[in-house]
C-alpha cells in the first residue's frame, strides 16, 4: 500500500520560530511535492522536488525554504513564522498519480 | 498558464440521488490529464477518477463518472446513487503531459449527501 506520511497532525508555533515539517513517503517516488490549503484558495504548491537535492518553487515560495537529503525525505521549512502562514500544509508525492499526505494543520500565534 | 475554474463553492444531494461538480480549465495544451480528488473531513485526499485528454471516452469508476468535453474544456464530475461517505471536498486538477508535472487544482466544491 502506498503511503506518505507527515512528522504531525497539528502543530502550533509562536511567531518568529524556526518550524519544519516533514513528509516520507515509501515509494520511491522521484517527485514530491508541498502544498498549503486554505479555504476558497484551493491548493497552492509552494514548493516541488524532482530529485534528491533538486527543487523548484511553486506559486508561493516567498517565506519558505525545502529540503531534500534523501529520496524518500522532503522538508518544508519556515524561516521565521507569521501568523499569515497558519494554514494547513499538505505533502504528496508523485507515482501514476499524486498521493498525499494526512496534512499538518499549523497554527502561528 | 493553465487554470482550473470550479463555480460551486458548496452543493448538497439527497441520499442514493445523482449530483455533478462542475469543472473547467484553460490551456493551450493539448495533451494532459485531468483528475477529481476527494478529501473527506479531517482525513486525507484521495484520487477519485481520471481522464487523459487523448481518450474521448470518458473515464468511470463504479459511481462516478466524468463528462469531459475537451472543446469545452469541460471536466465534470457525477455521482451516482450518492452515500453518506461521499460527503467531502472535491477538487479538479490538471496536469500537463510533458513538462514538471506540476498539477493545478481547483479551489474545491464543498459537497455533503443528506441523510
Amino acid at each position: 500500500d502506498v503511503k506518505v506520511t507527515q512528522s504531525s497532525r497539528y502543530l502550533v508555533k509562536r511567531t518568529g520560530e524556526k518550524v519544519f515539517l516533514e513528509c516520507v513517503q515509501d515509494m520511491d517516488h522521484e517527485n514530491m511535492f508541498w502544498y498549503r490549503q486554505d479555504p476558497g484558495l484551493g491548493l497552492r504548491l509552494i514548493y516541488f522536488s524532482y530529485d534528491v537535492k533538486m527543487k523548484e518553487k511553486g506559486d508561493i515560495p516567498e517565506g519558505y525554504s525545502v529540503s531534500r537529503e534523501k529520496k524518500e525525505r522532503f522538508s518544508l521549512i519556515l524561516e521565521s513564522a507569521s501568523t499569515n502562514q497558519t494554514s494547513m500544509y499538505l505533502c504528496a508525492s508523485l507515482g501514476n498519480e499524486q498521493f498525499f499526505g494526512p496534512g499538518t494543520r499549523l497554527t502561528v500565534l | 498558464a493553465q487554470t482550473v475554474t470550479q463555480s460551486q463553492p458548496e452543493m448538497s444531494v439527497q441520499e442514493a440521488e445523482t449530483v455533478t461538480l462542475s469543472c473547467t480549465y484553460d490551456t493551450s495544451e493539448n495533451n494532459y490529464y485531468l483528475f477529481w480528488y476527494k478529501q473527506p473531513p479531517s482525513r486525507q485526499m484521495i484520487l477519485v477518477i481520471r481522464q487523459e485528454a487523448y481518450k474521448q471516452q470518458n473515464a468511470t469508476e463504479n459511481r462516478f463518472s466524468v463528462n469531459f468535453q475537451k472543446a469545452a474544456k469541460s471536466f465534470s464530475l457525477k455521482i451516482s446513487d450518492s452515500q453518506l461517505g461521499d460527503t467531502a471536498m472535491y477538487f479538479c486538477a490538471f496536469m500537463k503531459l510533458l513538462g514538471t508535472y506540476k498539477y493545478i487544482f481547483g479551489t474545491g466544491t464543498r459537497l455533503k449527501v443528506l441523510a
